[in-house]
């Protein structure tokens, strides 16, 4: 079984630029999620998926950060402009469903897309 | 809101030895479910194990054992046999329902021959 893609792998651009990240998550898997993790911390839940409407998006600042799943399967996360406190690892993840917990339906990762903001 | 905590921020073990890795957590809801990820230099969050509140034995995958004390909102990660491919950071992480994974901060593991 394929596991969730992610590309690009590595970017780096100049601060007011803009970005976009592309994710295919396992086929089947309703629940896509997008997470921002910055050097020396744990992942943080920027926006939530059930097929293609957005579940919870607390933490995504919008006012530069958006993001899409037209369809109900792959998604891409913008961010324009950028700035320097971007910089970090973006996580794609995916999982059967929203109530995550028991045997089989756990959230599955993507290898991150590293940005680079100078 | 869910708060994970890992106090120690890097751990040594000798191959062959078993370590254990810390996790504290605090959320109010009865029902919540406890996770563990490896996170190895390549950035993948590979999951690990996982326990539930309910659960009442600890959970077990392979060398991977929790140690799950409830009162205490305590849920340990042992590693038995530490081999070379372990080293890596590993991530605390807790849910509740239907709300969001929320990860602590991490503790990195370094194995040497």
């Amino acid at each position: 079984e394929a596991g969730v893609a992610q590309s690009p792998r590595y970017k780096i651009i100049e601060k007011r630029q803009s970005v976009a990240f592309w994710c295919n998550p396992i086929s089947g898997h309703a629940t896509l999620y997008w997470y921002q993790q910055i050097l020396g911390q744990g992942p943080k839940l920027l926006i939530q998926f059930q097929n293609n409407g957005v579940v919870d998006d607390s933490q995504l600042p919008k006012d530069r950060f958006s993001a899409e799943r037209l369809k109900g399967v792959d998604s891409t996360l913008k961010i324009q402009p950028a700035k320097l406190e971007d910089s970090a690892v973006y996580l794609c993840a995916s999982s059967q469903g929203p109530n995550v917990g028991g045997p089989g339906n756990t959230i599955y990762f993507g290898e991150g897309s590293w940005l680079t903001v100078v | 809101a869910q708060k994970i905590t890992q106090t120690q921020p890097g751990m040594f073990v000798q191959e062959k030895e078993a370590v254990t890795l810390d996790c504290t957590y605090d959320t109010s809801d009865p029902s919540y479910g406890l996770f563990w990820y490896k996170q190895p230099s390549s950035g993948e969050m590979i999951f690990l194990i996982y326990q539930g509140s309910y659960d009442q034995q600890n959970a077990t995958e392979g060398r991977y054992s929790l140690n799950f004390q409830k009162a205490r909102k305590s849920a340990n990660l042992v590693i038995s046999a530490s081999q070379l491919g372990d080293s890596a950071m590993y991530f605390c992480a807790v849910n509740t329902g239907f709300q969001k994974l929320v990860f602590g901060t991490g503790t990195r593991l370094l194995v040497s021959p």
